[in-house]
C-alpha cells in the first residue's frame, strides 16, 4: 500500500532555533500534502494544505512566517518551524493525497514528528 | 463549532466488555474513515465506509454509516488490551476538500 515517510520522527532542540520537518511520498506522486498538529490526547488539527508549485494554504490562526511549508516536488513537502519557542512543542504529522485513489482512500498519513523545545 | 462530534472522548472499560463510539454530524458526508492511534504514531486507517446505511466489519469491530450519511459508530465487541489507543473519525463533508476529523477517543482496556 501507500507509504507515507515523515523525517525526523523526534527532534528536540533549543528555543530560537529553526527545525525542519520532511514529509516524503515513497510510491506515489502527492499533488496535495497536508500537515497536522496534534497536543496530547488530543485529535488531530489541520494546520495547512501544501500544493506542489504553489503557496500553501493556512488554516485560520495559524501564522504562515512561523509555519513555512514548501512542497517543492510531487514527493516532498517540507515544515519549517522558523524561530522554535517551548509552545511550538508538539506533534505534527503530515499525510498525502494519492490522485489515483478512491476519495475517501486517499489519503495516508505519516508517522508523525514529536518535537521537543527546550 | 465542531463539525464533527465524536463521544464518548474518554472510555475505560475491563478486558472483555462492549464498546461503541459515536460520531456525528448535521453535514453529510462523502466518505467517512475511522483511525486508531497508538502514543508517538501517526493514524492508521480502520475502515472507509462511502455508502448510507453500509457496515463493514473487522474482526471484533463494526463500523456502521448511518442511512443520511451524517453519522457512524464504531462498535467493539469483547475488548482487549490490544485495543487501547486513540480511536478517531474523520470524513470527507461535502463541499470540502479537507478531512474533518473529531476530537478523538482514548480507549483504555485493562486487563
Amino acid at each position: 500500500g501507500a507509504v507515507v515517510s515523515q523525517h525526523p520522527s523526534w527532534v528536540i532542540c533549543k528555543s530560537g532555533t529553526s527545525v525542519k520537518i520532511e514529509c516524503r511520498s515513497l510510491d506515489f506522486q502527492a499533488t496535495t500534502m497536508f500537515w497536522y498538529r496534534q497536543f496530547p490526547k488530543q485529535s488531530l488539527m489541520l494546520m495547512a494544505t501544501s500544493n506542489e508549485g504553489s503557496k500553501a494554504t493556512y488554516e485560520q490562526g495559524v501564522e504562515k512566517d512561523k509555519f513555512l511549508i514548501n512542497h517543492a516536488s510531487l514527493t516532498l513537502s517540507t515544515l519549517t518551524v522558523t524561530s522554535a519557542h517551548p509552545e511550538d512543542s508538539s506533534f505534527y504529522i503530515c499525510s498525502a493525497r494519492d490522485p489515483e485513489g478512491d476519495p475517501g482512500f486517499d489519503q495516508h498519513f505519516g508517522d508523525g514528528t514529536r518535537l521537543s523545545i527546550l | 463549532t465542531q463539525l464533527l462530534e465524536q463521544s464518548p472522548q474518554f472510555l475505560s472499560i475491563q478486558e472483555g466488555e462492549n464498546l461503541t463510539v459515536y460520531c456525528n454530524s448535521s453535514s453529510v458526508f462523502s466518505s467517512l474513515q475511522w483511525y486508531r492511534q497508538e502514543p508517538g504514531e501517526g493514524p492508521v486507517l480502520l475502515v472507509t465506509v462511502v455508502t448510507g446505511g453500509e457496515v463493514k466489519k473487522l474482526k471484533r469491530l463494526t463500523f456502521q454509516f448511518g442511512d443520511a450519511r451524517k453519522d457512524s459508530s464504531l462498535h467493539i465487541t469483547a475488548a482487549q488490551p490490544g485495543d487501547t489507543g486513540l480511536y478517531l473519525c474523520a470524513g470527507l463533508i461535502l463541499g470540502y476538500s479537507t478531512l474533518t476529523f473529531g476530537k478523538g477517543t482514548m480507549l483504555l482496556v485493562s486487563p
